[in-house]
């Protein structure tokens, strides 16, 4: 089974600047997607931004952006001009683009970002 | 539009008990999800449902049943509760059809606390 890993628990930036969060796959498969989901205290989880892996270029939502790099299967997530509302947990996850895997979600554990005024 | 709905919001439920999770969607959606959150563990997939008439095994499936009856409904069921199934149980939808693997759609949660 994919593994996906999210190395850093908790992490701190203050409005305005901009923050990186780290994730980083394990996977045999040449095709598939990554996600950034969000999940705010309201515990609702919300899309942030999906790659999939046959693109090169990295994908951007506004003041989201991914460095995807798929050799080094790293998938880390920036956001820039941190905002207060942008405090939430941060899941990374792995899809598989092959029609018998494709139902099966891989999820990392986690990042809490705190966002400091 | 709803999106997807979970019932109910908390529940605290007696160990060896039966429960139901229920979930519907209005989104036409043909395959749904159930998963479980645990702090530090992210959310692991518990069972999956292609189309309706269909379901399959996710990553932690034991001691959890659902069904597929229709298009719109997925409920997850514990047929007898244990202290370990306390969790968050997030239900999810997306569309499959047409060859595009979109995002999946959350509801907004159900926290179970099983004594």
């Amino acid at each position: 089974a994919q593994t996906v890993t999210q190395s850093q628990p908790e992490m701190s930036v203050q409005e305005a600047e901009t923050v990186t969060l780290s994730c980083t796959y394990d996977t045999s498969e040449s095709d598939y997607y990554l996600f950034w989901y969000k999940q705010p205290p309201s515990r609702q989880m919300i899309l942030v931004i999906r790659q999939e892996a046959y693109k090169q270029q990295n994908a951007t939502e506004n003041r989201f952006s991914v460095n995807f790099q798929k050799a080094a299967k790293s998938f880390s997530l920036k956001i820039s001009d941190s905002q207060l509302g942008d405090a939430a947990m941060y899941f990374c996850a792995y899809r598989s683009a092959f029609a018998g895997n494709f139902n099966k979600f891989y999820f990392g554990s986690g990042t809490k970002l705190n966002v400091k005024p | 539009i709803a999106g997807i709905t979970q019932a109910p919001t908390s529940q605290i439920l007696a160990a060896g008990r039966r429960m139901t999770l229920r979930c519907t969607q209005d989104m036409r959606h043909n395959a749904m999800y159930w998963y479980r959150q645990d702090l530090g563990l992210g959310l692991r997939l518990i069972h999956y449902s292609n189309t309706a008439g269909t379901t399959g095994k996710g990553e932690v499936p034991d001691g959890y049943s659902v069904s597929r009856a229709n298009t719109d409904d997925f409920p997850l069921t514990l047929a007898s509760a244990v202290p370990s199934q306390t969790s968050v149980y997030f239900c999810a939808s997306s569309d499959e059809g047409g060859g595009a693997y979109n995002e999946q759609f959350f509801g907004p949660g159900t926290r179970l606390t099983v004594l």
